[in-house]
Parts: C-alpha cells; sequence; structure tokens
C-alpha cells in the first residue's frame, strides 16, 4: 500500500523568509513523489513531481523539493516566501494512483 | 492553457435523490478520474475510468456510485442515492497517460451539499 504523511495541519512563515513544508511517503518500489497547491476555490494545481534522476527538483513559483530516500522525504521548500503563496499544499505519491496526505495551510505573513 | 471544466460548481440536494455531476476533460486527454474532498480532510481517490471502463476504484466507490463517458467529451459521476456524508467537493481530473508518473489535471470542482 501507498501513503503519504504531511505532519503539520499549518505552516506559519513571514514573507521574505525561508519556507518548509514537510512530506514522508511510504511505498514499495520507486515512489513517484507529487506536491500540488490548493487556492480558495480553485481545484489542485500540480507545482513539481520526483520521478527519478537528481534529488533536487524545482517546480513553478519557485519552489523546489528534495527526495531523500534514506528518510523517505519529500519537503517542499522556498527560498523567500510571498503572502501570495498562502494556500493548501498537499503531497501526494503514485504508483497505479495518485494518493494524497492531509494537506498543510501555509500561511504567510506581510 | 487547457482546462478541466466541471459542473455545477455547487450543487445542494436532499438526501435519497440522485445527483449527477459533469466534467468536461482537457480534449487528448484519455485517462480520468474522480477524487473527493470531504471539508477539512484529505483529497481521496474514488475511482479511474479508461477506454471506456473503470480502471480502479476505491472502497467508498459503492454500487450508490456509477461512472459513465456518454459521449466522448463528458465524464460524468452520479450518485444514486445520496447520504448525509456525501456532502463533499468532488474533483475530476485527467491525465494524457496513465502510469503513475503522468501529472493530473484537475477541475475546479463541484461541491455537493446533501441536506
Amino acid at each position: 500500500a501507498q501513503s503519504v504523511a504531511q505532519p503539520e495541519d499549518q505552516v506559519n512563515v513571514a514573507e521574505g523568509n525561508p519556507l518548509t513544508v514537510k512530506c514522508t511517503y511510504s511505498v514499495s518500489g520507486n515512489p513517484y513523489l507529487f506536491w500540488y497547491v490548493q487556492y480558495p476555490n480553485r481545484g489542485l494545481q500540480f507545482l513539481l513531481k520526483y520521478i527519478t534522476g537528481d534529488n533536487l527538483v524545482k517546480g513553478s513559483y519557485g519552489f523546489e523539493a528534495e527526495f531523500n530516500k534514506s528518510q523517505t522525504s519529500f519537503h517542499l521548500k522556498k527560498p523567500s516566501a510571498l503572502v501570495s503563496d498562502s494556500a493548501l499544499y498537499f503531497c501526494a505519491v503514485s504508483r497505479d494512483k495518485l494518493i494524497f496526505g492531509t494537506g498543510t495551510r501555509l500561511q504567510v505573513f506581510p | 492553457e487547457p482546462e478541466v471544466t466541471q459542473t455545477p460548481s455547487h450543487q445542494v440536494t436532499q438526501m435519497g435523490q440522485e445527483v449527477i455531476l459533469r466534467c468536461v476533460p482537457i480534449s487528448n486527454h484519455l485517462y480520468f478520474y474522480w477524487y473527493r474532498q470531504i471539508l477539512g480532510q484529505k483529497v481521496e481517490f474514488l475511482v479511474s475510468f479508461y477506454n471506456n471502463e473503470i480502471s480502479e476504484k476505491s472502497e467508498i466507490f459503492d454500487d450508490q456510485f456509477s461512472v459513465e463517458r456518454p459521449d466522448g467529451s463528458n465524464f460524468t459521476l452520479k450518485i444514486r442515492s445520496t447520504k448525509l456524508e456525501d456532502s463533499a467537493m468532488y474533483f475530476c481530473a485527467s491525465s494524457f497517460q496513465g502510469d503513475g508518473a503522468n501529472v493530473l489535471t484537475f477541475g475546479a470542482g463541484s461541491r455537493l451539499t446533501v441536506l
């Protein structure tokens, strides 16, 4: 079975500071890992994915994520947060179907 | 940029009534999905659909649920007799390929409220 855990319900960060949203996964075999973002009253938007290769993956809006096989983690990061980054972020793992974590609400304060 | 379109955006229904949620996937996509998100909870997989048949379904997708691609463009989710616990946001998604590495494109969702 595949699963994803997002240990933080909410992350608060000041604008301009770096942000990290945590994700750990459990899957047999090599994982396909994704981050999606959900803005209010909108659907899920793809941010980035890890399939294979370089452990550091760059995505949309300046976000990046680091795949760590030994820690089974795929944390989302951004060097300098913007107020407009405030949204709900979902980590997901896929083998045959996309399975989402519980989501982490990111709040960036001016 | 191509979009997945869902209608209605919000539907209110009485318990026991039938509901049909509609989706227009991206035109060259071949794989279609329904997910749901109960308020404040995780996004849950319901069903995947390819080549006019269900590829996989979750334990949530019981006999009250059905999916159909009636005319080659629409992809519908029908709930035959709604329950209070069916109240949720339902997301349709599509992808060009069906392997796990593919990115799913999601619609904006249909909010279902069962009274």
